[in-house]
């Protein structure tokens, strides 16, 4: 069966510093990965998403992701994070072929001045 | 507007009671989804809809109920509501084949069971 895990429900982190949110996901066969990010009271927004090819994947807001497929990771990063990037972030996966996302538990990423 | 809106957005009810959540895309997109999310869970599918009078089972569908007459609609009917049931419930749809791109997620409705 497929299943997404995030390895921190929580994560604080200082203004301007570098952030990595981490995913992993098994699955026997190939997927997608995406990750997408829930700003308070309001719906999930695609971030990015991994269906080929490079294996670096940049999004919006200056986030970017690589898949590692020897280690079936799909970690979150940016560089530089700012207040507005504080949410909940959701990795997801897809088998290919199907139609439905499958969830990890959420990581909600709280930025102090 | 285009776009998938939920309705309400928030909801009280007491235990018992049957209550429906309401969903409406605009885009004509054929699969429609409902989730729930609840703290350290993440979101858990409840059912799903390929087309009009096509619906399936998701992982938590017990003590819910779907029905989808047009294409358009999908709306999730807790027969009798549980305190368990309370959660932030959210519709999504993609386009048959599409769902590489992502979903496009509603607002969600917040249901609170008293």
């Amino acid at each position: 069966a497929q299943s997404v895990t995030q390895l921190d429900s929580q994560v604080p982190v200082f203004e301007e510093a570098p952030v990595e949110l981490r995913c992993n996901y098994s699955s026997s066969v190939s997927v997608y990965l995406f990750w997408y990010v829930q700003y308070p009271n309001q719906g999930l927004q695609l971030l990015l998403k991994y269906l080929s090819g490079s294996t670096l994947v940049k999004g919006i807001n200056g986030f970017e992701a690589e898949f590692n497929k020897s280690q079936t990771s799909f970690h979150l990063r940016k560089p530089s994070v700012h207040i507005s990037d504080t949410a909940e972030y959701f990795c997801a996966a897809l088998i290919q072929g199907a139609q439905k996302l499958v969830f990890g538990q959420g990581t909600r990423l709280t930025i102090n001045p | 507007d285009a776009g998938i809106t939920q309705s309400p957005r928030y909801k009280i009810t007491e235990t018992g009671r049957q209550v429906t959540l309401m969903c409406h895309q605009t885009w004509s997109h054929s699969y429609m989804f409902w989730y729930r999310q609840d703290l350290g869970h993440g979101l858990r599918l409840i059912y799903y809809s390929a087309a009009a009078d096509i619906t399936d089972k998701g992982e938590v569908p017990d003590g819910y109920v779907v029905s989808r007459s047009k294409t358009e609609n999908f709306p999730l009917t807790l027969e009798s509501a549980t305190r368990s049931q309370t959660s932030v419930y959210f519709c999504a749809s993609s386009e048959s084949g599409m769902a590489i791109y992502g979903y496009t997620f509603g607002s969600g409705t917040r249901l609170t069971v008293v």
